[in-house]
């Protein structure tokens, strides 16, 4: 257990759909990441916040919807996804924005676009 | 061109050996972190070194930072089959707030 969680573990979704992943920290952060990790390749950042505002958007497409309603939560908003969306998606969060202390990850939702 | 690759991509070794993986970069950096991670599933922390550090160790692991090199190296000492995951090193580049920057990993097979 890290104190970072995420809902739902799994997901299965086809092109049309709109869903919604969901991350909690309960560590008291400030900070909060998306990351994707698709087979054969890094984890890539996708979105960076820091005290609730947006501060990275690593170029990802608009049909990935980030939300943070306040420092303990994130979401990510998805639609009209395509098949090549399909892959892990992590949560993390740290205390400090500057990217000086240590990212404590969440176990991740498993998505599969159809 | 990519931050933070390791080396080597698999490795596979008997419990009791020592396993050691690579990463180099290629940026500046605030610090570099290492995470584990089992099939799959959620990244855990190992260990997190300072640019102005050279050496940091946490139980069986031992890790060290040569900036002049821009390398780093992640040793696990009398592994256990506990500990066959894949391992990442991550690059916090400076002045790029809490931007980490993965590599592709080393996945690390131990057998019993």
């Amino acid at each position: 257990e890290t104190g970072v969680t995420q809902t739902p573990r799994h997901l299965v979704m086809g092109m049309t759909n709109k869903k919604s992943l969901k991350c909690e920290q309960h560590l008291g952060h400030n900070a909060m990441y998306w990351y994707k990790q698709s087979a054969k390749k890094p984890l890539e950042l996708m979105f960076v916040y820091n005290f609730k505002e947006q501060t990275e958007n690593n170029s990802v497409p608009s049909r990935f919807s980030p939300e943070c309603p306040n420092s303990s939560h994130l979401f990510l908003h998805l639609h009209t996804l395509q098949p090549e969306d399909s892959a892990l998606y992590l949560c993390a969060s740290s205390q400090d924005p500057r990217g000086t202390d240590t990212q404590y990850f969440g176990p991740g939702t498993r998505l599969t676009v159809l | 061109s990519q931050q933070g690759e390791e080396d080597p991509q698999a490795l596979s070794i008997q419990e009791g050996e020592n396993a050691t993986m690579n990463c180099s970069y290629k940026t500046s950096i605030n610090n570099l972190q290492w995470y584990r991670q089992n099939s799959g599933r959620g990244l855990v922390h190992l260990i997190l070194i300072r640019s102005n550090e050279r050496e940091k160790h946490s139980g069986r692991l031992r890790v060290t930072l040569d900036t002049s090199k821009k390398s780093s190296s992640l040793l696990i000492t009398a592994s256990r089959a506990a500990d066959t995951a894949s391992y990442f090193c991550a690059t916090a580049p400076y002045n790029q707030g809490g931007k980490l920057i993965f590599g592709q990993g080393t996945e690390l097979s131990v057998k019993p």
